[in-house]
């Protein structure tokens, strides 16, 4: 399983700062990979996601880079505004019957915090 | 609106006591999920249902149950509720495009 804890990594950023969220993923066979942002009291809500077939993918103001050599995931926000901060979170997962998304494991988490 | 409903929202337990929690979805997903959150980490998976009829084990199995009642509805179980099951439980579906989460229940249990 992954290692823990109670102190998640915090990045702390200007509005209008372009903000770099990292993650080490521990599965090499997964087949797609997550972000999603979490507000407080509230659930997981999709960002963007990416295939293991690929190494780049865009979305709006947000931009996520797989390394699979290196196990290496970030997501890139560009222009980063108040309403960005939130936790962060990565997941790497395999589909069900090789087409549908499955089970996820997460990442630690990073607080991002948007001062504006 | 679409996506995954549960309930309660909130939940206080004395130790020993037993609840379930209820989650429906509405967006013709196959597949449903438990997972955990505690304080300063990530979602653990308790439990998952890839289709209809079908459930297995997730990370963090031990001291919960599920039900898959239908494609809609997915349940968990506390038989006897401990202090270490205090927790944010989040259900989440999934399907070909797409994988949603409810809102989550607040659970404590003292």
């Amino acid at each position: 399983g992954e290692s823990v804890g109670l102190h998640l990594p915090t990045l702390s950023v200007q509005e209008g700062d372009n903000s770099i969220i990292n993650c080490a993923y521990s599965n090499s066979a997964s087949d797609y990979f997550i972000w999603y942002k979490q507000e407080s009291g509230k659930g997981p809500q999709f960002i963007i996601d990416i295939r293991s077939n690929m190494d780049k993918r865009q979305g709006q103001r947000v931009t996520v880079l797989l390394n699979k050599t290196v196990k290496h995931l970030s997501l890139q926000i560009a222009a980063t505004q108040p309403g960005d901060s939130a936790v962060y979170f990565c997941a790497e997962g395999g589909g069900v019957g090789g087409t549908s998304y499955g089970k996820l494991t997460f990442g630690q988490g990073t607080i991002l915090t948007v001062h504006p | 609106n679409a996506g995954v409903t549960q309930t309660p929202k909130f939940q206080v337990l004395k130790t020993g006591q037993s609840m379930t929690l209820q989650c429906a979805q509405d967006m013709n997903h196959n597949s449903m999920y438990w997972y955990r959150q505690d304080p300063g980490m990530g979602l653990r998976l308790i439990y998952y249902s890839a289709s209809e009829g079908t459930t297995d084990k997730g990370e963090v199995p031990n001291g919960y149950n599920v039900s898959r009642l239908n494609k809609r509805e997915f349940s968990l179980r506390l038989e006897s509720a401990a202090p270490s099951q205090t927790s944010v439980y989040f259900c989440a579906s999934s399907g070909v495009y797409g994988y949603t989460f409810g809102s989550g229940t607040r659970l404590t249990v003292v």
